[in-house]
């Protein structure tokens, strides 16, 4: 049971380049989401979806966009890649958005915009 | 808006002491007050949950205190140990974090 994977692990880009940050769950959890680490901020929420076909911004959706269009995938798209946007981004998944749910976390992609 | 102020930012305890990690919310629906255990190079995972309707929750060496007047949850860790060195967070129901507290036990 592998849980939640994220690829790649890590990865560098020059400003204004793009890329596609995987996330994949087995757990067949509806709810899935996407958050960026960096030191003294915690865990802030860029995207998160409750389902295939639906998806909502967080705390910090500028600059990412996000799609979902099976249970299993929640990929997260840097558009434009910014130094700003150098972080550890984790993917996370629940069998639902509250209570009693507890998130499950990939171990993470190290990103660093050049 | 900052949903929870977590504090401290980070702490050093020696082997055996107690380590106390505060949190503060502000939403008073909240109903589910969890915590999460991050070891470097890995995600975050969760260490103890606790609901509204009980005042303390004790998992072997971990225990959530939480005080609802006060709109406050806290995380013990008694015997402290050098493998309990990571970085904890609190979080709320609607998926927002506190920012972290680094612990780091000392033998």
């Amino acid at each position: 049971n592998a849980g939640v994977t994220q690829t790649p692990k890590f990865q560098v880009l020059k400003t204004g380049q793009s890329m596609t940050l995987q996330c994949a769950q087995d757990m067949n959890h509806e709810y899935m989401s996407w958050y960026r680490q960096d030191p003294g901020m915690g865990l802030r929420l860029i995207h998160y979806s409750v389902g295939a076909g639906i998806t909502d911004q967080g705390e910090v959706p500028n600059g990412y966009n996000v799609s979902r269009s099976t249970t299993e995938d929640f990929p997260l798209r840097l558009l434009s890649a910014a130094p700003s946007q150098t972080s550890v981004y984790f993917c996370a998944s629940s069998y639902s958005k509250g209570v009693d749910s507890p998130l499950h976390f990939g171990n993470g992609t190290r990103l660093t915009v050049t | 808006q900052q949903q929870v102020k977590q504090s401290p930012q980070s702490l050093i305890v020696q082997k055996g002491g107690i380590s106390i990690i505060n949190c503060a919310y502000e939403n008073t629906a909240f109903d589910y007050f969890p915590w999460y255990q991050q070891f470097p190079g890995k995600g975050p995972a969760l260490l103890i949950a606790i609901r509204p309707d009980v005042s303390e929750k004790k998992e072997g060496r971990f225990t959530i205190s939480f005080n609802k007047s006060a709109k406050q949850f806290s995380l013990h860790i008694m015997d402290s140990q050098p493998g309990d060195s990571a970085t904890y967070f609190c979080a709320v129901p609607d998926m927002r974090f506190g920012a972290g507290t680094r612990l780091t036990v000392k033998p």
